[in-house]
């Protein structure tokens, strides 16, 4: 069945420093999403990308999509303590389809 | 909206008592979740249902888990007996659609068996 990996699993940086997390799928995605769950939280949605290629900002974070549609990345660009959290990439096969989550990447991040 | 309401917040029971959790969608959205998570496995779906109708239950583990939607507003999932394995946190999530929109999610049930 399809599957999403995320790598890596967990990621500890100094603040102020760079983040990306990789998702990789085992088959060709209609689109992906990307979450994010705070400590004691619930995954909260952030984006969603949908067009080979795509990249999207959302302030100091951006969201690609690959060409072939099977992986994607989330850049953070100098860390700040409230990025702490686990982000989920979720990929769906068809408009039709559930999605599939991703283990997740734990990030912390130390003062 | 108050988002999606899941209640209790907090369940402790023994092995082999029924355990019922609760939750109320965002109103309008056809689509309702359930999801279980442990540091183990993951974000697992568990079922999914489309105005009320279940349409995949292929992610519940086995027949002591059971979810029933009787109405647009409230969904139960029902594990009868439960064993220390189904310790974990179950979350439900609500959306217009299925992969092309997004899912909200409620606080979670943090369900522990003794």
């Amino acid at each position: 069945g399809q599957q999403v990996m995320q790598i890596p699993q967990y990621q500890h940086v100094q603040e102020g420093e760079d983040f990306t997390t990789y998702c990789n799928s085992s088959t060709t995605l209609s689109n992906i999403q990307w979450y994010k769950q705070r400590p004691g939280g619930h995954p909260v949605f952030l984006i969603q990308l949908v067009k080979s290629g795509e990249v999207k900002k959302q302030k100091r974070l951006t969201f690609q999509f690959g060409e072939a549609k099977k992986n994607s990345s989330l850049h953070i660009t100098a860390t700040q303590t409230t990025d702490v959290g686990t982000y989920f990439c979720a990929g769906l096969k068809t408009s039709y389809d559930k999605v599939i989550f991703g283990p997740g990447t734990s990030l912390s991040v130390i003062p | 909206d108050a988002g999606v309401i899941q209640s209790p917040r907090h369940e402790v029971t023994e092995m082999g008592q029924e355990v019922t959790l609760r939750c109320k969608p965002i109103s309008g959205h056809d689509y309702l979740f359930w999801y279980r998570q442990t540091m183990m496995r993951g974000l697992e779906l568990l079922i999914y249902f489309n105005n009320n109708v279940p349409i995949d239950d292929s992610g519940m583990p086995e027949d002591r888990f059971s979810a029933k939607m009787p109405n647009a507003s409230f969904s139960t999932l029902k594990i009868q007996p439960s064993e220390p394995r189904d310790s974990a946190v179950y979350f439900c999530a609500s959306s217009f659609g299925t992969g092309n929109y997004e899912q909200y999610f409620g606080p979670g049930t943090r369900l522990t068996v003794t």
